[in-house]
């Protein structure tokens, strides 16, 4: 069975700082890959996903995402944090073919001016 | 832009009565899913739907659940006797096949609290 683990629930960084969200996944098969944000009292936002192409994706906002399968890691960075980026970030994954997306249990990120 | 709407924003209830949480998915949409967010907790797949039947369900989904889409194009979650610990944000989700290029587009939840 798949399974996603973001490594800490809490990020704090600077205002121009890089940001970056560790994410790892467990799947027998590779699966698809993705990052959503959820903004308070609001639902989860797409902001990129993989699915076997590329393996540095890019995504909204200016972040991107690297595929390493050796590390079955997915991490999300962008190079200078702003203000409105502070959020919880979600991990996911599903396997190809496969009905549900499984999440991991999100990265609170806090952007300090 | 195409987006998913759910109703009730916000519904109140009292332990032990029946709630029932609409969604109306993007018209071309043939999957259908509920996923609930306990306050401060990880978003957890419930159930997916297609071709009008469950296609798969966790354990958190019991027999106090159920889903139905009652004409073309509302996707409903019923939760027969409602508990305290049913009290999160459900959210409803909708994707055209399950190919990589289509992904989950998610409605702003319904938040849902038992007292």
């Amino acid at each position: 069975a798949q399974s996603v683990t973001q490594l800490g629930s809490h990020v704090s960084v600077s205002e121009g700082a890089l940001v970056l969200l560790r994410c790892n996944y467990s799947s027998s098969v590779p699966p698809y890959l993705f990052w959503y944000v959820q903004y308070p009292n609001q639902g989860l936002q797409l902001l990129l996903k993989y699915t076997s192409a590329a393996t540095l994706v890019k995504g909204i906002n200016g972040f991107e995402a690297e595929f390493k399968k050796s590390e079955t890691s997915f991490h999300l960075t962008k190079p200078s944090a702003h203000m409105s980026d502070a959020a919880e970030y979600f991990c996911a994954v599903r396997l190809t073919g496969g009905f549900k997306t499984i999440f991991g249990a999100g990265t609170r990120l806090f952007v300090k001016a | 832009e195409p987006e998913v709407t759910q109703t009730p924003s916000h519904q109140v209830t009292q332990m032990g009565q029946e709630v029932i949480l609409r969604c109306v998915p993007i018209s071309n949409h043939l999957y259908f899913y509920w996923y609930r967010q306990i306050l401060g907790q990880k978003v957890e797949f419930l159930v997916s739907f297609y071709n009008n039947e469950i296609s798969e369900k966790s354990e958190i989904f019991d027999d106090q659940f159920s889903v139905e889409r009652p004409d073309g194009s509302n996707f409903t979650l019923k939760i027969r006797s409602t508990k305290l610990e049913d009290s999160a944000m459900y959210f409803c989700a909708s994707t055209r096949d399950l190919s990589g290029a289509n992904v989950l587009t998610f409605g702003a939840g319904s938040r849902l609290t038992v007292l």
